[in-house]
């Protein structure tokens, strides 16, 4: 299997514009998570999904951020209209069972710089 | 939810000694600790962990261990070499608003750093 898959791995946008993050899950794999990485506030939990159904997205900043997983091997994160401060790197994450389980296996994140 | 502390948040050591990075929790019901390691312009990579119904674990060079009563844990590298260079995170399970329990709580990281 190739991994999680997250595409663009870089993205450069204008303040203001729509934003949308990739990801591909490992085959097989029924938990998706996306975490945001910043150098002030680490990995953090933004949403995750259990057999595409979104089960916990207390931690999406604010209703800019939305997030779909509209089959078991695609989801999309998306930021309108993105701003300065959600430059980060996104990182996406799939496992097989629960987490207290298993391992999580993480994409190679998308950069994302907001101008 | 979860809060975990990591400390130091940038560790030197020279090749070939030993490293210990330490982490707290806040939710006592937890009973999983993974670390993971992340390399340069990767993700993070899962590289062990332990559950509460042991104290230690060991795998080769790497050990974790586990105090429940005082809420930490501990990861130890021995004979370090240069590619034991990386940031790397302790994790606990999350408890989010939202009512999931199926996320993990990351540390800030240590960036270690073998000195040749």
């Amino acid at each position: 299997d190739a991994g999680v898959i997250q595409s663009p791995r870089h993205e450069v946008t204008e303040m203001g514009q729509e934003v949308t993050l990739r990801c591909k899950p490992i085959s097989g794999h029924d938990y998706l998570f996306w975490y945001r990485q910043t150098m002030m506030r680490g990995l953090e939990l933004l949403i995750y999904f259990n057999n595409n159904v979104p089960i916990d997205d207390s931690g999406m900043p604010e209703d800019r951020f939305s997030a779909k997983m509209p089959n078991a091997s695609f989801s999309t994160l998306k930021i309108q209209p993105s701003e300065p401060r959600d430059s980060a790197v996104y990182f996406c994450a799939s496992s097989r069972g629960r987490i207290r389980n298993t391992e999580a296996f993480f994409g190679q994140g998308t950069r994302l710089t907001v101008v | 939810g979860e809060n975990v502390e990591q400390h130091p948040s940038t560790l030197s050591v020279q090749e070939g000694d030993s490293a210990v990075i330490k982490c707290t929790y806040s939710d006592s019901a937890s009973n999983y600790f993974p670390w993971y390691k992340q390399e340069l312009g990767k993700g993070p990579q899962l590289i062990i962990d332990i559950r509460s119904n042991v104290g230690e674990k060991k795998d080769q060079r790497i050990a974790v261990t586990l105090n429940k009563t005082a809420k930490h844990f501990s990861l130890h590298i021995t004979e370090t070499q240069p590619e034991d260079s990386a940031v790397y995170f302790c994790a606990a399970p999350s408890r989010g608003s939202g009512g999931g329990a199926d996320g993990l709580t990351f540390g800030k990281g240590t960036h270690l750093i073998i000195q040749p």
